[in-house]
């Protein structure tokens, strides 16, 4: 069990260009998640996969992001055309689906994009 | 409408005394509850978790938390605190079993002062 990874860790980039990070789940972790913390607020939720399938998306999650997790493992989150507002740290999720920890969301270290 | 508030957003206090954080939510579903722990510029860890049964629950690094259902509130404490427990500290709900995701606060940052 190594735990959540993403990557890159940083990303500074300027605006109108675009970014995709990358997100590891634990193994055999068939949930993932995604979350936005900007500085000094808790993590809002930004979208949900059960295996392939993207089940839930917020309305934060606007038409210039995308995520996929084409085989049911690592996920990548695109941002299309960078806007300032988009800097922030991604965080990425996982949690198993039937076990006594499936209510539990393990993160991952984040990658803190910074718009310019 | 379902909402998570930290009421606390800094918390200074001396190492070795006791320290709570107090957390309340909104909620007419059923609830589960989290702390986690943020160090700077890591993830978020789980500190510990509510679920169902006894109301107190206890966590890693010495941590308890107490859910009160009339309350609606999901406080942490620790007896006696380290310099190593500043940090920032979020509570987190889950509205419902159906719902997948968090809801976070805004989070406490607490720090230790020797």
């Amino acid at each position: 069990d190594t735990g959540v990874s993403q990557d890159p860790r940083h990303k500074i980039t300027k605006r109108g260009q675009n970014v995709t990070f990358r997100c590891d789940p634990i193994s055999e972790h068939n949930r993932l998640y995604w979350y936005r913390q900007t500085l000094g607020q808790g993590p809002e939720f930004l979208t949900y996969f059960q295996n392939e399938a993207q089940l839930e998306k917020s309305r934060l999650l606007s038409d210039r992001f995308s995520a996929e997790r084409p085989k049911g493992s690592f996920s990548t989150l695109e941002i299309q055309r960078t806007e300032q507002g988009d800097s922030a740290m991604y965080l990425c999720a996982s949690s198993p689906g039937a076990s006594g920890r499936r209510y539990e969301q393990y993160f991952g270290p984040g990658t803190r994009l910074t718009v310019t | 409408a379902q909402s998570v508030t930290q009421l606390d957003s800094q918390v200074p206090v001396f190492e070795e005394a006791p320290v709570e954080l107090r957390c309340n939510y909104s909620s007419s579903v059923s609830v589960y509850l989290f702390w986690y722990v943020q160090y700077p510029n890591q993830g978020l860890q789980l500190l510990l978790k509510y679920l169902s049964g006894s109301t107190l629950v206890k966590g890693i690094n010495g941590f308890e938390a107490e859910f009160n259902k009339s309350q609606t509130s999901f406080h942490l404490r620790k007896p006696s605190v380290h310099i190593s427990d500043t940090a920032e500290y979020f509570c987190a709900v889950r509205f419902s079993q159906g719902a997948q995701k968090l809801v976070f606060g805004q989070g406490t940052r607490l720090t230790i002062n020797p």
